[in-house]
């Protein structure tokens, strides 16, 4: 079946660790994005790809990094100077990075401090 | 400035009971797409409805209807006859198609609904 693979499920990272989310697509996307959530906040953006090797900064970017080597993955590493990671990560895609398209999402990443 | 609000926090009804959930939203622009997720216990967003700014009919899926209405600037949810299924955490978002700006959703901050059996 066609979606989007998000791993680990679960993840813990310690004071000053780099830590790094994965997310794999098999829809054939041309976008993929990438949130976080927290608890009565929504959905906030961290970066967004619209084509391979190419990616921009979101709502909330600072502390993070991603790349976009290839179409399928756009993995996104949580670094130490993330003074508040703890939250659940969704990573989403769409056929193309225009918004009005509908985004597929996985079923998310939960990170938690050590 | 483009915004989002879902004022209800959360809802509770008892199964076979119809719920609204309400969606608020600013603009700028005059063509916007609208949209619904689902986020049920498991934790990843389903997409429900895509609505554009240019097409004000109402849609009916099943048990689930939205109304949409420009000159409140709401596009609202209704689940008829409610089941435990229901149970999830519910998204309004908003994009605008502007070429000067870069593309975004903006997501409201959800409704979580409990369908009490």
């Amino acid at each position: 079946d066609g979606g989007i693979t998000q791993s680990p499920k679960y993840l813990f990272r310690k004071e000053g660790q780099n830590v790094t989310l994965s997310c794999e697509q098999n829809l054939n996307h041309d976008a993929m994005y990438w949130y976080r959530q927290d608890p009565g906040q929504g959905l906030r953006l961290i970066y967004y790809s619209q084509i391979v090797n190419d990616f921009q900064k979101g709502d909330i970017a600072e502390g993070y990094s991603v790349s976009r080597e290839k179409k399928e993955s756009f993995p996104l590493t949580v670094t130490s100077a993330q003074k508040n990671p703890t939250a659940f990560y969704l990573c989403a895609s769409s056929i193309a990075g225009l918004s009005n398209q509908p985004q597929h999402f996985g079923d998310g990443t939960r990170l938690s401090i050590l | 400035a483009q915004k989002v609000t879902q004022a209800q926090t959360e809802i509770s009804v008892v199964e076979k009971e119809d719920v609204t959930l309400d969606c608020v939203y600013e603009t700028r622009d005059t063509t916007y797409y609208l949209f619904w997720y689902k986020q049920p216990p498991s934790g990843e967003l389903v997409f429900l409805i895509r609505r554009n700014s240019f097409d004000e009919q109402n849609e009916i899926s099943g048990r689930y209807s939205w109304n949409f209405q420009k000159s409140t600037s709401s596009f609202n949810f209704t689940i008829t006859a409610s089941q435990v299924v229901d149970s999830a955490v519910y998204f309004c978002a908003l994009s605008e198609l502007d070429t000067n700006r870069d593309d975004k959703i903006i997501f409201g901050k959800g409704t979580r609904l409990h369908i009490l059996p």
